[in-house]
């Protein structure tokens, strides 16, 4: 079974630049999570889709965050402007159907930002 | 508010030896107790889990104990290998928060040859 797909794997931006990535979820998973990790902290959820629709949104920053989830499968995930503080691995996770056991639950690598 | 932490930020054991990271979480109303294993440029990989009504799981070479009583959480690895080294965290999940998963700050274990 593939994985999570992310990309772009790392990407080094300056502040009040605008910057992109993209989720492809495992298949069949409507399930689809965008988490913040910090360096040195765990993961932070930042947002959760299911299937195309917006589960919860409430921790992110949406003056400055959006996501996006077209047709239930890819997500994208964009920061405009960034700041110095967005720097952080970002991670996208999707998961099989609520009643099974989080084995299921599964993490891309991960898009590291760095904004300088 | 509500969180999910680890005592130990870090912990060195011997090859061979057992390791034991623990994690203590407030919110009484988890059901569901994650331990995740997070490698180097790695999103984290699903070791095992534990239901809040039940006290013990154990799974290939790993075994997760889960006190409610004092809150209290544990990860056992038998004989570690120097590829268990990584970063674990622990999680937990709510019913009501649709699977959303929160973190603890994770534990660096390293294994000493």
């Amino acid at each position: 079974e593939a994985g999570v797909a992310q990309s772009p794997r790392y990407k080094i931006i300056e502040k009040r630049q605008s910057v992109a990535f993209w989720c492809n979820p495992i298949s069949g998973h409507a399930t689809l999570y965008w988490y913040q990790q910090i360096l040195g902290q765990g993961p932070k959820l930042l947002i959760q889709f299911q299937n195309n629709g917006v589960v919860d949104d409430s921790q992110l920053p949406k003056d400055r965050f959006s996501a996006e989830r077209l047709k239930g499968v890819d997500s994208t995930l964009k920061i405009q402007p960034a700041k110095l503080e967005d720097s952080a691995v970002y991670l996208c996770a999707s998961s099989s159907p609520p009643g099974q056991a989080y084995g299921g639950y599964t993490f891309g690598s991960g898009t590291r930002l760095t904004v300088v | 508010g509500e969180s999910v932490g680890l005592h130990l930020p870090t912990l060195s054991v011997q090859e061979g030896d057992n390791s034991i990271i623990n994690c203590a979480y407030s919110n009484s109303a988890s059901d569901y107790f994650i331990w995740y294993k997070q490698e180097s440029g790695k999103g984290p990989q699903f070791i095992i889990d534990i239901r809040s009504n039940m006290d013990k799981r154990q799974g290939q070479r790993v075994t997760v104990l889960l006190n409610k009583t004092v809150k209290h959480l544990s990860l056992q690895i038998a004989a570690t290998q120097p590829g268990d080294s990584a970063v674990y965290f622990c999680a937990e999940s709510s019913s009501g928060s649709a699977r959303q998963l929160t973190f603890g700050s994770g534990t660096q274990l390293t294994v000493l040859p």
